[in-house]
């Protein structure tokens, strides 16, 4: 399967502290991207980082992308209490000429404040 | 304006039953997703449609039918509810082709008794 699969699960933090979360995948992408969702809502778009991209920044958001290693990851610094959410990376299957964001179970992150 | 809108957002329908959820998305976007996710958080895509064309149809029963009447609208048609078609359904979209990212609907949680 090529969807990503996020680790740890569920991330519990105090606020100001900086939360990462892990992304593996199985097979090559061209793109992968991090999502967040609040609870009861759809997925927020955060970050996309090509396959030739090592890092992206974002605001408080750094990711980065190891294709040698089929992995990624998202750091968030300095947390807040509004980053209480849950954070999904999807790989980018093809299909028919179309690029399917393909998604896994996410990583639970909770910030205490 | 809301970019991907979904309707219902809840759905509590009896088992046996046949229901309908509605998306539409106003960002002039050519592909449109149904994602469903499970009480774990999973999202599975469902189905994909590229300019009113289906791409994709995962291994979904055919009780489910999508039915894309125009580039803005795809919606879900599910026959014969059943106990574990309980879960949320997310509609989204996206411009065709890679290195683009997925605009989410707010969901719609289906719960059948």
């Amino acid at each position: 399967s090529q969807q990503g699969e996020e680790d740890p699960q569920a991330l519990s933090i105090q606020e100001g502290e900086n939360a990462t979360m892990n992304c593996s995948y199985k097979t090559s992408i061209n793109n992968l991207q991090w999502y967040r969702q609040n609870s009861g809502r759809g997925l927020v778009h955060l970050i996309l980082i090509r396959s030739n991209e090592r890092e992206k920044h974002s605001g408080r958001l750094r990711v980065t992308l190891d294709t040698s290693k089929k992995s990624s990851s998202l750091l968030i610094t300095a947390s807040r209490a509004a980053d209480t959410a849950s954070y999904f990376c999807a790989t980018d299957r093809s299909s028919g000429g179309s690029y399917i964001p393909t998604f896994g179970r996410g990583t639970s992150l909770i910030v205490h404040p | 304006d809301t970019a991907v809108s979904q309707t219902p957002k809840y759905l509590v329908t009896q088992m046996g039953n046949d229901k309908s959820i509605k998306c539409e998305q106003n960002l002039g976007h050519d592909t449109m997703y149904w994602y469903k996710q499970d009480s774990k958080k999973f999202l599975k895509i469902m189905f994909s449609y590229n300019n009113k064309e289906l791409i994709i149809n995962e291994t979904v029963p055919n009780r489910f039918s999508p039915k894309s009447p125009d580039k803005a609208h795809l919606n879900l048609h599910i026959n014969s509810l059943e106990l574990g078609d309980s879960a949320v359904y997310f509609c989204a979209s996206s411009r065709t082709g890679g290195y683009t990212e997925a605009f989410f609907g707010q969901g719609t949680r289906l719960t059948v008794v």
